[in-house]
């Protein structure tokens, strides 16, 4: 089975920076996605990573270390705008994406 | 406008009754998924289908039928409701499976409140 942990909430201000952990024991893997839901709405894709390193996107970063099942992704220079869900989602061997529950990220003027 | 819809947006409905969730993609995507979306669960994935008239069980099919005769629709059925399958439902598309970078493309979500 699929076993994707991380922190149910997190809340920063305005203009700081937040790193968003994710913990993943799957069966295999073939990469891991980070989503953005808003409240009411679709998740939206931030971000791809299948080799170890950092991918960096803009005020968005991800991180992935395979050997240590681990991932986060860092929000940098957070604006009101960046208050969603964010999921982290692992691909396995048979190519079925599998969701953690997701971080409340609250930002705070 | 092209992109993937979802109706009805928002449905009421008894414990016993069938109910029909609509999707559809405009971008002939090859690939088609249904989650349901609940608090403290995270998205769980119900049916996928690869292609037109083909089908398989996700993480949780139990309640459920897809049926896929046209690429562009994947309708999810639940043939029997119950309040157990209350729940924000969420379809979504993606160009390809067995690729390294197969971003999944969803849709604005059913919520379904089942009495």
């Amino acid at each position: 089975g699929q076993n994707i942990d991380q922190p149910t909430e997190m809340t920063a201000t305005e203009g700081a920076i937040v790193q968003i952990n994710c913990t993943y024991q799957t069966s295999g893997f073939n990469g891991l996605f980070w989503y953005q839901q808003h409240a009411g709405e679709a998740p939206t894709f931030l971000s791809y990573n299948v080799l170890d390193g950092l991918e960096e996107k803009g005020r968005f970063s991800s991180f992935l270390s395979r050997s240590k099942g681990y991932s986060y992704l860092l929000l940098k220079e957070l604006q009101m705008k960046d208050s969603a869900s964010y999921l982290c989602a692992v691909l396995s061997n048979d190519y079925k994406l599998s969701f953690g529950a997701g971080t409340t990220v609250t930002v705070r003027a | 406008d092209a992109g993937i819809t979802q109706s009805p947006r928002y449905k009421i409905t008894e414990t016993g009754r069938q109910v029909t969730l609509m999707c559809h993609q405009t971008w002939s995507h090859s690939y088609m998924f249904w989650y349901r979306q609940d608090l403290g669960h995270g998205l769980r994935l119900i049916y996928y289908s690869a292609a037109a008239d083909i089908t398989d069980k996700g993480e949780v099919p139990d309640g459920y039928v897809v049926s896929r005769s046209k690429t562009e629709n994947f309708p999810l059925t639940l043939e029997s409701a119950t309040r157990s399958q209350t729940s924000v439902y969420f379809c979504a598309s993606s160009e390809s499976w067995r690729v390294s970078y197969n971003e999944q493309f969803f849709g604005p979500g059913t919520r379904l409140t089942v009495l």
